[in-house]
């Protein structure tokens, strides 16, 4: 079965320092990776994603990056974070076609920018 | 064009009510229409989904009610309980696509 592990749950963090958020998959084959976040009560919005290994799109400019150095693997970064990068994080993998559709969500991350 | 607008915002429904959450989109080349359900704390969860070739899919207690011409589709959550009481999410792709677009999602309160 598909499993999907991200960490860490939970993350205080002063402003200024760097972030390194990591998720793996398992069970599945070149997945569609994504990376959300989520404000308080609000929807998600999609930060990047990635079709295959070395291949991100990003969807909002702001100083986080993504990357995905394996298949399974997928990272999401900041050099230097911002009050308002607080929020919970959520990695996600999709497997999709016209008779397939998978698609699972990690535990997600709250990160708390201090 | 990409949006998915849902409502309402929030909805507080009785043990055994019928808990009924809208969606609307413009882009008539979506083809897949799933709800997630997320607890708190929790990432969403897939729920149930629907493809246009259909007008009506039925798991258990949930229902998604399709309408093409309309461009609208619908999760009814049948005998409603206080287990049920989460927030939910619609959410839209193309065929070709590789993302999801998610409606702004629905905070339910099923009140025992």
């Amino acid at each position: 079965s598909q499993t999907i592990h991200q960490w860490p749950a939970t993350l205080v963090q002063p402003v200024g320092s760097p972030l390194s958020l990591e998720c793996t998959v398992e069970g599945t084959s070149n997945p569609n990776l994504y990376w959300y976040r989520q404000a308080a009560g609000r929807g998600l919005q999609l930060l990047f994603y990635s079709v295959g290994i070395g291949q991100i799109s990003s969807e909002v400019p702001q100083n986080l990056s993504a990357s995905r150095p394996q298949d399974r693997q997928f990272i999401l970064s900041s050099k230097k974070l911002l009050l308002s990068d607080s929020g919970f994080y959520l990695c996600a993998w999709r497997v999709f076609g016209k008779s397939r559709e998978e698609n699972t969500f990690g535990s997600g991350t709250r990160l708390t920018v201090v | 064009q990409q949006q998915v607008k849902q409502s309402p915002q929030s909805l507080i429904v009785q043990k055994g009510g019928i808990s009924i959450i809208n969606c609307a989109y413009e882009n008539t080349a979506f083809d897949y229409f799933p709800w997630y359900q997320q607890f708190p704390g929790k990432g969403p969860a897939l729920l149930i989904a629907i493809r246009p070739d259909v007008s009506e899919k039925k798991e258990g207690r949930f229902t998604i009610s399709f309408n093409k011409s309309a461009k609208q589709f619908s999760l009814h959550i049948m005998d409603s309980q206080p287990g049920d009481s989460a927030t939910y999410f619609c959410a839209a792709s193309t065929a070709s696509g590789s993302r999801l677009t998610f409606g702004e999602g629905t905070q339910l309160t099923v009140n025992p």
